[in-house]
């Protein structure tokens, strides 16, 4: 069964910490892995992945993804209140199937 | 970019009534949509895949005759929850995809839905 498994749960660091949130997977016909971050509402989407050792930047967000270790990595650095969130994980395989979620890391920054 | 829309944004309503969620695609055609379910601090749990003009495929668990969902045209797909009980408040979430590419998903705004 295709899964994909994010750790930490759930995160509480400071203002102005660097952050790490791993996504690991083992599915069938692997084609991207998608970032998202969820706050009150839908997600918004962050980074798509699709090749190895390419670093995707945004502000202070970046990721990363291995596919020969099957994971991948958002960091957060520079963390602000604003930064409290679900991040999500997702895969999506060939075909137009369903992505398939990890559980979510719950990240909560204080001031 | 492109956007989905969903209506209603929440919704109380009494046990046993039925309710319907609508999530629209603004500017583009979706041949797929995804029904997600949320509880808190819970991530997406897929209910069903929405395909357009045939019958949904539904998730193991999920009852079809409980949540009843219609693909008519490219833009629209609808969430009925009949005969609603306090266990179906969550929050509702669907998601749109253009043909062929299942990586540029877009997410209606979810449902909260409040079953007395």
């Amino acid at each position: 069964e295709d899964k994909v498994v994010q750790s930490p749960l759930s995160l509480v660091v400071h203002e102005g910490d660097t952050v790490t949130l791993n996504c690991s997977y083992e599915v069938t016909n692997f084609r991207s892995l998608l970032w998202y971050k969820q706050e009150k509402k839908a997600p918004t989407f962050l980074f798509m992945l699709t090749s190895s050792g390419i670093e995707k930047k945004s502000g202070r967000l970046s990721s990363i993804l291995d596919k020969k270790e099957l994971f991948s990595i958002l960091n957060i650095t520079a963390t602000q209140t604003g930064d409290s969130a679900i991040y999500l994980c997702a895969v999506v395989r060939r075909g137009n199937t369903p992505l398939v979620f990890g559980k979510g890391t719950r990240l909560s920054v204080i001031a | 970019g492109a956007v989905v829309s969903q209506h209603p944004s929440w919704v109380i309503c009494k046990s046993g009534t039925s309710v319907k969620i609508e999530c629209r695609s603004l500017d583009f055609q979706a041949t797929t949509m995804f029904w997600y379910r949320q509880f808190p601090k819970q991530s997406l749990m897929l209910m069903a895949t929405s395909n357009e003009g045939s019958k949904a495929t539904y998730e193991q668990g999920v009852e079809k005759d409980k949540f009843l969902i219609n693909h008519a045209s490219l833009t629209l797909s609808t969430l009925t929850v009949t005969s609603a009980h306090p266990e179906d408040s969550s929050f509702y979430i669907c998601s749109a995809s253009w043909t062929g590419y299942n990586e540029k998903l877009f997410f209606g705004s979810g449902t909260q839905l409040s079953v007395l």
